[in-house]
């Protein structure tokens, strides 16, 4: 198995541009989560899907933040408008029930670093 | 409010145990803790997880007081490899809460 895929790996953009982030899970996985990492507040988990549908968002920043899961195979977390303080590496991560559920034993992507000037 | 606390760095012998501690105060029931490691700027990695018992795996073990209010991570034999952050996370079922810690940076000194 590829892992999670995440895309772009980099993204430099200027401030109060649309900015999407895509996520692959692994196959047959049936949960997934965004979370966001900077030096200053670690890691932060921000949404997360189960079977494709929206458990708890409220880790989500603000209304400039939307994330959607279409399929079981995709995800994206939009930033609209994107701000200076948004810059951070934005990471994907997803588990199976199969493996215990909910949060347990999460496969994380390797991240996309966002760079809001 | 859920917490999970470590310190932010450790420095530990290649070759000799390395133990990271967590404290996860507000752990209760079937709440369940875990542990990953992020090397360089990768994706964390899952290590190990427990929920009372002292767990045992290829990489790590898990010690877990009878508290459960806090845990240790031990890498038994620590080479320059497990250079990276550790993190400590509790799975707060009671309102579906995943906590990290802020990480502790262990150093492998040669």
């Amino acid at each position: 198995d590829a892992g999670v895929i995440q895309s772009p790996r980099h993204e430099v953009t200027e401030m109060g541009q649309e900015v999407t982030l895509r996520c692959k899970p692994i196959s047959g996985h049936d949960y997934l989560f965004w979370y966001r990492q900077t030096m200053m507040r670690g890691l932060e988990l921000l949404i997360y899907f189960n079977n494709n549908v929206p458990i708890d968002d409220s880790g989500m920043p603000e209304d400039r933040f939307s994330a959607k899961m279409p399929n079981a195979s995709f995800s994206t977390l939009k930033i609209q408008p994107s701000e200076p303080r948004d810059s951070a590496v934005y990471f994907c991560a997803s588990s199976s029930t199969t493996s215990g559920g909910f949060g347990k034993t999460q496969y994380f992507g390797p991240g996309t670093r966002l760079l809001v000037l | 409010d859920a917490k999970t606390t470590q310190p932010p760095s450790m420095d530990c012998a290649e070759g000799r145990a390395a133990n990271l501690p967590c404290n996860h105060s507000t752990i209760s029931g079937n709440e369940y803790v875990y542990w990953y490691r992020q090397i360089h700027s990768q994706g964390p990695q899952y290590i190990i997880h427990g929920l009372k018992n002292n767990e045992t795996n290829e990489m790590a073990s898990l010690i877990i007081t009878e508290d459960r209010k806090s845990s240790t991570l031990i890498l038994p034999h620590a080479t320059l490899r497990d250079t990276a952050v550790y993190y400590c996370m509790g799975l707060y079922n009671r309102d579906d809460k995943i906590i990290f810690g802020k990480g502790t940076r262990l150093h492998i000194l040669p």
